[in-house]
């Protein structure tokens, strides 16, 4: 069985930084492209990034480029998403998946890691 | 980027009854269109796969149509484990990008 575990979630103050790893498990990590999406609270689903299988392609929304960077480690079967310069605005449930470059589908999920940007 | 837009934003209706919910891209995708089911806590569910396509393992009652710019979700007869809220994802180029999200009531 295929199996997300997103951690490092956690209270940031406003510009401050923060790194989200997600552990893959059940599944060749090294074949797929893997990508992040939130949720802020009682809103809907926004893709944040993504990054290719042996990391030489990443794209980012608009909103977050030049602030959070994506990165993978194919030894450890783990993605990255390190995040600076956070805003309120960035709070939210942060969600890795799996991406398939075939379907275009987002899955498996992982259960998700909150995020909260607050003074 | 390609904006979708969900309508209805919510809908009421009984077990039994038929749903129809609609994805409308704001320039042509192809059948790169993917729906998802999400419930309140969870993590987003993977529902139907390339406009029409159905994920293994979901009920025969949820159905997708459409091409280019115009999508349709069906739930031909409504269970109660389905009012959830469910979104539709276009992967036809970066970046990704969600529809709104269509909450489903009980009546």
């Amino acid at each position: 069985e295929v199996q997300l575990v997103e951690s490092g979630g956690g209270l940031v103050q406003p510009g401050g930084s923060l790194r989200l790893s997600c552990a893959a498990s059940g599944l060749t990590f090294s074949s797929y492209w893997m990508s992040w999406v939130r949720q802020a609270p009682g809103k809907g689903l926004e893709w944040v990034a993504i990054i290719n299988q042996d990391a030489t392609g990443e794209f980012y929304v608009d909103s977050v480029k030049g602030r959070f960077t994506i990165s993978r480690d194919n030894a450890k079967n783990s993605v990255y998403l390190q995040m600076t310069s956070l805003r309120a605005e960035d709070t939210a449930v942060y969600y890795c998946a799996t991406y398939s470059t075939r379907s275009g589908w987002l899955d498996p999920w992982g259960q998700g890691t909150l995020v909260t940007v607050s003074s | 980027d390609i904006q979708m837009t969900q309508s209805p934003s919510s809908v009421s209706a009984s077990v039994g009854d038929r749903v129809t919910i609609t994805c409308r891209a704001s320039q042509g995708i192809s059948g790169s269109l993917t729906w998802y089911q999400q419930k309140p806590g969870k993590a987003p569910k993977l529902l139907i796969y390339a406009a029409s396509s159905l994920q293994s393992g979901v009920p025969s009652r949820f159905s997708g149509s459409g091409s280019g710019t115009d999508f349709t979700l069906s739930i031909s007869s409504l269970q109660p484990e389905d009012f959830a809220t469910y979104y539709c994802q276009q992967a036809n180029s970066f970046p990704l990008t969600f529809g709104g999200g269509t909450k489903v009531e009980i009546k």
